[in-house]
């Protein structure tokens, strides 16, 4: 069974940067998955961030790909998600996943990141 | 991007009742590249259905999926009192990824 668990500040100023990390465990980071950030804001849908391969390739959605940055860190078996430039309209539970081809078979409990100064 | 429109927003059912769900695609798939997911309060999403009517490990065959193109749907035979929740369509044939806006189903 795999686990994920995100971690980072629930708090944000505005122009700020959002950094999360999501610990995993039960399956391997350098297994053939990648690793994805979904977001939800506060009453609202599903928004899909983007996604990280252990190799480090990247899919990023348009909408975000400007501010974004995704690393994985294999030798703690944990990825990182990084949106700069933040405002209020990044105000969400952020999740981080376990996909394969886009299917999101696995999501962490989520943590909620406020922007607000 | 590909934009998927469910329906209806939101459902009264009683425990029981067969209900159906609606999941419309913007752009015709090139494979069956569509999900549902179903999220209670507080909880994370949880895969139901993917490649469109495959059952993810652990979900009850009541759970039924189908469709094709940009028609897509999800069927819940007998709806049970755990079964009340949101539930969201995704297709993974195109990134960006994208989500339907969920349909909610609660207790009548």
């Amino acid at each position: 069974q795999v686990q994920l668990q995100e971690s980072g500040p629930g708090l944000v100023k505005p122009s700020g940067t959002l950094s999360l990390t999501c610990a995993v465990s039960g399956a391997s980071i350098s297994g053939n998955i990648w690793w994805s950030w979904v977001r939800q804001p506060p009453q609202k849908g599903l928004e899909w961030i983007g996604e990280i391969y252990h190799s480090g390739n990247t899919n990023y959605n348009p909408s975000l790909k400007s501010r974004v940055t995704m690393s994985v860190d294999k030798s703690k078996d944990q990825f990182s998600l990084k949106l700069n430039s933040v405002t209020a309209a990044d105000t969400a539970v952020y999740y981080c996943a376990m996909s394969w081809v886009g299917i999101t078979w696995d999501w962490g409990q989520g943590t909620l990141v406020t922007v607000s100064s | 991007e590909i934009v998927l429109t469910q329906s209806p927003g939101t459902l009264s059912l009683s425990p029981g009742e067969r209900v159906t769900l609606s999941c419309r695609a913007s752009q015709n798939f090139t494979r069956n590249s569509l999900a549902w997911y179903q999220q209670k309060p507080g909880q994370a999403p949880r895969l139901l259905i993917y490649g469109a009517s495959s059952r993810a490990t652990g979900i009850p065959d009541r759970f039924s999926g189908s469709g094709s193109g940009t028609d897509f749907t999800l069927v819940i035979s007998r709806l049970e009192p755990e079964d009340f929740a949101v539930f969201y369509c995704q297709q993974y044939d195109t990134s960006p990824y994208t989500f339907g806006q969920g349909t909610k189903l609660e207790i009548k």
